[in-house]
């Protein structure tokens, strides 16, 4: 199993360019999420789903799109990229129930690193 | 506001020296998650407390849940240059998990 695989691992944009992060899970997963981390704020929820055709807003949605059209990929879309993106990006999956604090464990991705201009 | 504080936000020690990682809050939680973080690596899940009072030990490291499950510690016995890494709790609420902004830990050989 790879796990939880994202790409790029570093993208630099420019502001108002679009882009989008990858993120891939080969655990059949129902759950994946996307957090931002910031110096000195921990992980910030973006978005996330329960499971294929369903998502959902977190903590900071704005200037962020999802959509799970699988249950592996579930991508994340900068419509028009700003400075105040600049940030690390994790996704994240695990097996409901999530956050029922038997053990079920969230398994994180490596990685993008975002530099806006 | 965070909702769930660590601290210290950073600590530098000596190997060999022990350490306790506080992460507190004013609301209690349905379990407590620990995980570790290395550079350019995504968080890795240490252990989870789930009842008020528990107590988990994984090694050197030891894990405890508040009786009343709005705190929880963790306490590094003998320190090895291998424990650095960044700390970061989570609790759970509503079937959210709150995030703690972390705590940077590095031992010196």
């Amino acid at each position: 199993n790879a796990g939880v695989t994202q790409t790029p691992k570093f993208q630099v944009l420019k502001t108002g360019q679009s882009m989008t992060l990858q993120c891939a899970q080969d655990m059949n997963h129902e759950y994946m999420s996307w957090y931002r981390q910031d110096p000195g704020m921990g992980l910030r929820l973006i978005h996330y789903s329960v499971g294929a055709g369903i998502t959902d807003q977190g903590e900071v949605p704005n200037g962020y799109n999802v959509s799970r059209s699988t249950t592996e990929d579930f991508p994340l879309r900068l419509l028009s990229a700003a400075p105040s993106q600049t940030s690390v990006y994790f996704c994240a999956s695990s097996q409901p129930p999530a956050y029922t604090g038997d053990q079920e464990t969230q398994y994180f991705g490596p990685g993008t690193r975002l530099l806006v201009l | 506001t965070q909702l769930l504080e660590q601290s210290p936000q950073f600590l530098s020690i000596q190997e060999g020296e022990n350490l306790t990682v506080y992460c507190n809050s004013s609301s209690v939680f349905s379990s407590l998650q620990w995980y570790r973080q290395e550079p350019g690596e995504g968080p890795v899940l240490l252990v989870t407390v789930v009842t008020g009072g528990e107590v988990k030990k994984l090694k050197r490291l030891t894990f405890q849940f508040g009786d009343a499950r709005k705190d929880s510690s963790l306490h590094i016995t003998a320190a090895q240059p291998g424990d650095t890494g960044l700390y970061l709790c989570a609790g759970v609420l509503n079937y959210q998990l709150i995030w703690g902004a972390g705590t940077k830990l590095i031992i010196k050989p």
